[in-house]
């Protein structure tokens, strides 16, 4: 069974709008999330993270909501740019052990000018 | 830059012969991870080494695969008697401890055919 899952496989965005990206996961015990964005024949580069402690973290354009009751975690992106068009994994792992991270399936982004 | 790399980025290899990976992690890292990942799913988690110890293999990685990281600095994973179902990106990872968690950073990725 599948403990994080994005169940959008790709979203479409104009130039300068609000991309938001989904994920649930099911396993509580996570506690430590984080999103990485793939691009074609490249590994995932690691774009920003949240622990359970906290219900929002903000690195510039990008900004990750955690609502642990819900089990659910989103990815804000704002204002979208066309170089933002890539996979948009959300992974989890317990307790920032780092060990094992658990990925989603991912989320193509679109992002037209 | 001195990121994650990995050699070969592409192996073609027929059924039932061996082939070996290399990773060298980033520097000062001393976790290093190994991920398959197949079309249209996320990466799924293979092994990790801490320093040269290997701590986690997850139950994909079958009698098949063997990783090693002799020295804690690069690492290989070999796989014998390939079969075609293992075909996919192999991907390396390192981190280290950043006094609040460990990121993990992805090297390109090995894109392994076996025909």
């Amino acid at each position: 069974d599948q403990q994080v899952k994005q169940n959008s496989p790709s979203l479409s965005v104009q130039e300068g709008r609000i991309s938001i990206l989904n994920c649930d996961y099911t396993n509580s015990m996570f506690d430590y999330f984080l999103w990485y964005k793939k691009y074609p024949a490249e590994g995932p580069t690691f774009l920003i993270s949240i622990s359970s402690i906290k219900d929002k973290n903000e690195d510039g354009r990008f900004t990750v909501f955690l609502n642990k009751s819900a089990k659910h975690l989103s990815l804000h992106i704002v204002p979208s740019q066309p170089g933002d068009s890539a996979v948009y994994f959300c992974a989890a792992n317990v307790n920032q052990a780092g060990t094992a991270l658990i990925f989603g399936k991912g989320t193509t982004l679109s992002v037209s000018s | 830059d001195t990121g994650v790399s990995q050699d070969p980025r592409h192996k073609i290899t027929k059924r039932g012969q061996n082939v070996t990976f290399r990773c060298d992690p980033i520097s000062e890292h001393n976790r290093l991870y190994w991920y398959r990942q197949t079309l249209g799913q996320g990466p799924e988690f293979l092994t990790y080494f801490q320093n040269e110890a290997q701590l986690e293999k997850s139950r994909l990685l079958s009698d098949r695969f063997s990783a090693e990281r002799p020295k804690g600095s690069f690492s290989t994973l070999e796989i014998q008697r390939t079969e075609q179902g293992d075909s996919a990106m192999y991907l390396c990872a390192s981190s280290r401890w950043t006094g609040i968690s460990y990121e993990q950073y992805f090297g390109p990725g090995t894109r392994l055919t076996v025909t």
